[in-house]
């Protein structure tokens, strides 16, 4: 699976977009790009996950760009609930053998929503 | 919602001991995980399970093992815990597909120290 560079933390205005990059730049055609978050003392939470289209859903939006070397995650009026460590994961998805092998999860970025 | 149960939130031990860390979902997954979490570190996955008596090893197997005698619990077991086996403990699930779609849901955790 294709590494990832997040940075290790980000302040955001509490009702301001939160913007969360990812850099995946060896991600390979069939790869996925999944982000999770975990809230203090919580365990991880699925957030979204995307392929080559734009993706939203009621927590966040997926940016990937053309060239999918790069994401980012937008969660559009951010509130102090969203204080948490969100972790942008590569992955293939399609196996030929079925089954599953867990996800990699790195170390993340800690956004931290200011009131 | 999904929900995975883990039976302890805190528990403490001893050097030596047998432990036993429980894991229930309710929602007919296939795939279960363990995952250990130690600050600076991450998560790293332990050994996951894509059937009932199936395991498979993870990252980091060394010093546990795991126990899937029925679809909806997954045991952890450290054989004779050691005091570098403190951690915090999680357990997630995850519906399989032919697509292997990677959504994981998570549990509580459980803070284990040995001492």
């Amino acid at each position: 699976d294709a590494k990832t560079t997040q940075p290790p933390s980000m302040d955001c205005a509490e009702g301001r977009a939160a913007n969360l990059p990812c850099n995946h730049s060896t991600i390979s055609g069939n790869e996925y790009v999944y982000w999770y978050r975990q809230i203090h003392s919580q365990g991880p939470q699925y957030i979204i996950h995307g392929l080559k289209n734009n993706e939203t859903n009621e927590m966040a939006s997926l940016i990937i760009t053309e060239d999918r070397k790069s994401s980012t995650l937008i969660l559009p009026h951010a509130t102090l609930r969203d204080t948490a460590v969100y972790y942008c994961i590569v992955r293939v998805t399609i196996h030929s053998g079925g089954g599953a092998d867990g996800l990699t999860f790195g170390k993340g970025t800690h956004l931290i929503i200011q009131p | 919602d999904v929900k995975v149960t883990q039976s302890s939130r805190y528990l403490v031990k001893r050097t030596g001991e047998k432990v036993f860390l429980e894991c229930v979902q309710d929602m007919d997954h296939e795939n279960m995980f363990w995952y250990r979490q130690d600050p600076g570190l991450g998560l790293r996955l332990i050994y996951f399970s894509y059937d009932v008596k199936m395991k498979e090893k993870g990252d980091i197997p060394e010093g546990y093992s795991v126990s899937r005698e029925k679809k909806e619990r997954f045991s952890l077991i450290l054989e004779s815990a050691s005091t570098n086996q403190t951690s915090m403990y999680l357990c997630a699930s995850s519906l399989w597909d032919f697509t292997r779609d990677e959504k994981l849901f998570f549990g509580s955790g459980t803070q284990l120290s040995v001492l």
